[in-house]
């Protein structure tokens, strides 16, 4: 079946650093998702990207999707202390289902 | 609109007991899904519901997990009996139609089972 790799697991930063996460997908995918989840929270949805190559920005983040549409990633310019939370690509198939990465868990250090 | 709503929150239970989760999706969204959260094994989609039937259960780990979706706006997530190792954070998420369209998770049911 599908399998969505994320790295890196974990990563620790100082407040203003750049941070970046990888998600490796086995299969072509549809779209890939992203989700944010706070500790202790729930998965909140961030973004889409459905188009080969395609760029999206949000203030201080950048997601972008592969051209061949199997890798995505999603950057973070200047971390602050509220980018605290683990940080999910999801890829989407021929299906309604979504593949979850494990998830890339950032801290921020003040 | 209150989002996906889940109950309990929390549930403590001894090993062999039943448990039920519950979901009530947020309206108008025609498919719900069941996911699963442990530190091991990451997200893992369980079930997935549209129009209240069931399309793809290949992620309930095994016989002792059910869930069900009697209506547009309520579907329970039951396990008997449960074990130590059933223990995760239970998440349920309803979308709406059309191809591309983003998940909405509700808080989740924290299971523990002694």
């Amino acid at each position: 079946g599908q399998q969505v790799m994320q790295i890196p697991q974990y990563q620790h930063v100082q407040e203003g650093e750049d941070f970046t996460t990888y998600c490796n997908s086995s299969t072509t995918l549809s779209n890939i998702q992203w989700y944010k989840q706070r500790p202790g929270g729930h998965p909140v949805f961030l973004i889409q990207l459905v188009k080969s190559g395609e760029v999206k920005k949000q203030k201080r983040l950048t997601f972008q999707f592969g051209e061949a549409k199997k890798n995505s990633s999603l950057h973070i310019t200047a971390t602050q202390t509220t980018d605290v939370g683990t940080y999910f690509c999801a890829g989407g198939g021929s299906n309604y289902k979504l593949t979850f990465g494990k998830g890339t868990l950032l801290t921020v250090n003040p | 609109d209150a989002g996906v709503i889940q109950s309990p929150r929390h549930e403590v239970t001894e090993m062999g007991q039943e448990v039920t989760l519950r979901c009530k999706p947020i309206s108008g969204h025609d498919y719900l899904f069941w996911y699963r959260q442990t530190m091991m094994r990451g997200l893992e989609l369980l079930i997935y519901f549209n129009n209240n039937v069931p399309i793809d259960d290949s992620g309930m780990p095994e016989d002792r997990f059910s869930a069900k979706m009697p209506n547009a706006s309520f579907s329970t997530l039951k396990i008997q009996p449960s074990e130590p190792r059933d223990s995760a954070v239970y998440f349920c998420a309803s979308r709406g139609g059309g191809n591309y369209n983003e998940q909405f998770f509700g808080p989740g049911t924290r299971l523990t089972v002694l």
